[in-house]
């Protein structure tokens, strides 16, 4: 089975702190990797995809990929209230166009 | 507007009467898939397709039916749905053939069966 893990948190940081999020992956040939940002209630929006190994950044966020670990972390620097959110890791498997996400770390960010 | 439509938004039904929530995306995107939500357990692939005519299962198909008649519509069938098929669903839109695609999501169908 393959499996996207994530720790559920809550991951509790002040504001203006950078939070850390991570995520480990089990398909070894998975390409393509996700963070997802979901408010409660509403449907997740895309924040960040990454597919080559290293860092990618786009704003104050910044997702960083290690293959050979299989592991995607995403930080967000300058955090703010409205960060407050859940962040789904997903993985576009090899071979197929099945997704799997992992099951969300939230995270409050303290005003 | 490009987006993701879902009805009905909130539905609440009895064990073993069919139903069936609709998915429609005005963006030409080939890629839809169903995905499930449930506390604990996160976003769950239910069936996906990658174009007219061409479906196929994703993690937890068990319960459910599809059908891509049309591109833009992807219908999720509950044939005989069943008190464990009380979720929040949502339907996606990509378009595929680029490794690193982004899905747009529908708002959501919150779903209670009795």
């Amino acid at each position: 089975q393959k499996e996207v893990e994530q720790n559920s948190g809550p991951l509790s940081v002040p504001e203006g702190a950078i939070a850390s999020l991570n995520c480990t992956y089990s398909d070894r040939g998975s390409q393509s990797f996700f963070w997802y940002r979901q408010y409660s209630g509403k449907s997740p929006e895309l924040i960040m995809f990454i597919y080559s190994n290293g860092d990618k950044e786009d704003g104050r966020f910044t997702a960083q990929l290690n293959k050979a670990s299989q592991y995607v972390s995403l930080l967000i620097r300058d955090s703010q209230p409205s960060d407050s959110a859940t962040y789904l890791c997903a993985a576009l498997t090899s071979g197929t166009y099945k997704y799997i996400f992992g099951t969300g770390t939230r995270l409050k960010v303290l005003a | 507007e490009a987006q993701v439509t879902q009805n009905p938004r909130y539905l609440i039904t009895v064990t073993g009467k069919k139903l069936t929530v609709t998915c429609s995306q005005n963006m030409n995107h080939e890629y839809m898939s169903w995905y499930r939500q449930d506390p604990g357990l996160g976003l769950r692939q239910i069936y996906y397709s990658m174009n007219v005519e061409v479906t196929d299962k994703g993690d937890v198909p068990e319960g459910y039916k599809v059908s891509r008649k049309e591109k833009r519509n992807f219908p999720l069938i509950l044939e005989s749905p069943s008190p464990n098929q009380t979720s929040l669903y949502f339907c996606a839109s990509s378009l595929p053939g680029h490794k690193y695609n982004e899905q747009f999501f529908g708002p959501g169908t919150r779903l209670t069966v009795l």
